[in-house]
């Protein structure tokens, strides 16, 4: 069965830091791969997708994610985080033959001033 | 307008009662999707309509009702409600297969 897993529930960093929140699927044939943000009292928004060609996708506030075939991950990264990225962050997989959508467990991200 | 409405954002409801979620959105997108989202868990897909063919998932097939008026319109609707419904209903929209999906900020219930 198709599913995606984000091992780590809660991350907290220091503001300026590096960032890398993990996410690993599972479905045998080629994923569409998104990250949503959710901040407080707010809908879930995205952040990036992967859909093929370069692994290496760019999405707002300078966020991005790697595609890895091999590792089955689709990892979410910032080079430096800022207060207001505080959030959770879902990742998700959808799949090319059907209209489903399915969510990892979030990563809480706690950035500290 | 890139926004899924959805209303209450608060409900209040008995156990053995009613219960009628709605969600609207004018980006003529074809799939609505309902979300269950409780604590520390992963949004659980509830059904979606492909244009007018529901589709419900089988762990929750007689739980969940719905409905789909007319290419904006949604709801969800439990028919008897349980203490385990308590949650997040989180409602969404796309257009296509593989594409973003669109979330409403979601409706909260509460049941007592």
């Amino acid at each position: 069965a198709q599913s995606v897993t984000q091992p780590d529930a809660r991350v907290t960093v220091s503001e300026g830091a590096s960032l890398q929140l993990r996410c690993k699927y599972s479905y045998s044939a080629t994923p569409y791969l998104f990250w949503y943000v959710q901040y407080p009292r707010q809908g879930l928004q995205l952040l990036l997708k992967y859909y093929s060609g370069d692994p290496v996708v760019q999405g707002v506030n300078s966020f991005e994610a790697e595609f890895s075939k091999s590792n089955s991950s689709f990892h979410l990264q910032k080079a430096s985080v800022h207060w207001s990225d505080s959030a959770v962050y879902f990742c998700a997989l959808s799949m090319a033959n059907t209209n489903k959508v399915v969510f990892g467990t979030g990563t809480r991200l706690q950035v500290l001033p | 307008d890139t926004t899924v409405k959805q209303n209450p954002r608060y409900k209040l409801a008995r156990v053995g009662k009613p219960v009628n979620l709605i969600c609207s959105q004018t980006m003529n997108h074809d799939t609505m999707y309902w979300y269950q989202k409780k604590p520390n868990q992963a949004p659980k897909l509830l059904l979606f309509y492909y244009d007018k063919i529901l589709n419900r998932e089988a762990d929750t097939f007689e739980k969940f009702q719905s409905s789909r008026p007319n290419n904006s319109f949604c709801s969800l609707y439990i028919g008897s409600a349980g203490l385990e419904y308590s949650a997040m209903y989180l409602c969404a929209s796309s257009l296509g297969r593989g594409t973003e999906v669109f979330f409403g900020k979601g409706t909260r219930l509460t049941v007592v």
